[in-house]
This record gives structure tokens, sequence and C-alpha cells, in this order.
């Protein structure tokens, strides 16, 4: 049974400083990664795909990197604003069974 | 295409009642997925259409749960008899079914209060 594990489970930097999140999951057969925000009290956006076959992807100030062979991604978010202050999920895919982690709740403080 | 609808974004009913959410997926999507999220935790999987199909269901979905996607677009699911431990967000989720390679789209999420 895959199992998804998010470090740290919350996390507070002050604006401007550059941050990692960290996501593992134990069964390298996925298909896809997705790295999800999620608001307080709202649904979840979409942030990033990674296909099994790819490294990393970008989009403006995040980017994202995958190595399936570990079992890890990391959501990497530059420059960070207080803007980016949500809940930040990491879900994998295999067949049409997404598992996500518990999530990171970051604060960017201004 | 707006994305994914969901209604309503709040519910509250007493113990015991019937509640009804409803999901519209994005239109060119042929798979569609419910999810329930508790605090703190992540999305869990309940069960999943391709077109009007019900074809997986989670063990978490007890027989107090029902799910319906009638030809194959909108979904509704509903919880009978509630109990207090059914107050969650409900999500619902589209996406391509041709090929694995598609990631999820997600509504806003019903969120549920058993009182």
């Amino acid at each position: 049974k895959q199992e998804v594990t998010q470090i740290p489970a919350a996390l507070s930097v002050p604006e401007g400083e550059n941050l990692v999140l960290n996501c593992s999951f134990t069964d390298s057969a996925i298909y896809n990664l997705q790295w999800f925000r999620q608001d307080p009290g709202k649904g979840l956006t979409s942030l990033l795909l990674i296909q099994s076959s790819q490294r990393e992807q970008t989009s403006g100030r995040l980017n994202a990197s995958l190595d399936k062979s570990s079992g890890r991604s990391t959501l990497y978010i530059a420059a960070s604003q207080p803007g980016d202050s949500a809940t930040y999920l990491c879900a994998v895919r295999r067949d049409n069974d997404m598992r996500f982690g518990a999530g990171t709740r970051l604060t960017v403080k201004p | 295409d707006t994305g994914v609808s969901q209604n309503p974004r709040h519910k509250i009913t007493k113990r015991g009642q019937n509640v009804t959410f409803r999901c519209d997926p994005i239109s060119e999507h042929n798979r569609l997925y419910w999810y329930r999220q508790t605090l703190g935790q992540g999305p869990e999987f309940l069960t999943y259409f391709q077109n009007e199909a019900q074809l997986e269901k989670s063990r978490l979905l007890s027989d107090r749960f029902s799910a319906e996607r009638p030809k194959g677009s909108f979904s509704t699911l509903e919880i009978q008899r509630t109990e207090q431990g059914d107050s969650a967000m409900y999500l619902c989720a589209s996406s391509f079914g041709a090929g694995q390679t598609y990631g999820y789209t997600f509504g806003s999420g019903t969120r549920l209060t058993v009182v």
C-alpha cells in the first residue's frame, strides 16, 4: 500500500526566504506526482504535475523535482511571499488511485 | 469552462438526516473522483467514475454512502443517516481518462458539519 509522507508538518519563514518542502512515497511504481496548494477551508489548486519519466517541473517561483527511484519529491519556493501562506499537499498517482500526504502548512511572515 | 464546480459549499445538518452533494466536472473530462478530507489530513479516496460507470469504491464508503453519475455528466454523493463522524470536507475531482499522465482538477469542496 502506497504511503505518502510530508516533512515538515508546519513551517514558518520570513518573507523573501527560499524554502524546500519534502514529500516521500513508499512505492516507486507511480504514473505521476502532483503538488497542490490548499487555502484554509478551500479546495485544492494544482501547482505542478511531474510525470514519472520527468525529473523536474517549473512554474514561476516554484520548482518541483522527482526522484522516483528513491521515492522522493521536493517543492522549492523561491523568494517566498506572505501570499504563499497555505497548506501544500503532494499526491502520487498509480492507476486510478491518487494518494495524498497530510501536507505542510506554510506561514510566510511579512 | 470554469473548472470543477461543487454545491453546496457548506452544509450543516442534524445527526440522522440525509444529505446530497453535487459535483459538475470539467465537461471534457470523463473521469470523476470523490474524496473526503478531515482536519489536518490529506484527502482520502472514496470512489471514482469513468463516464457513468462507478468503477471503484473505497472501504471508507459505507453502505450509508451512495454516489451516482447519470449520463456521465454531473455526479451526486448522498449520505444517509448522517453521523458526527461524517463531518468533513468532501472534494470532487475530474480528469481525462485517456492515459494515466493527466493530473486531477479539484473543486472547492463541500464542507459538511453534522451536529
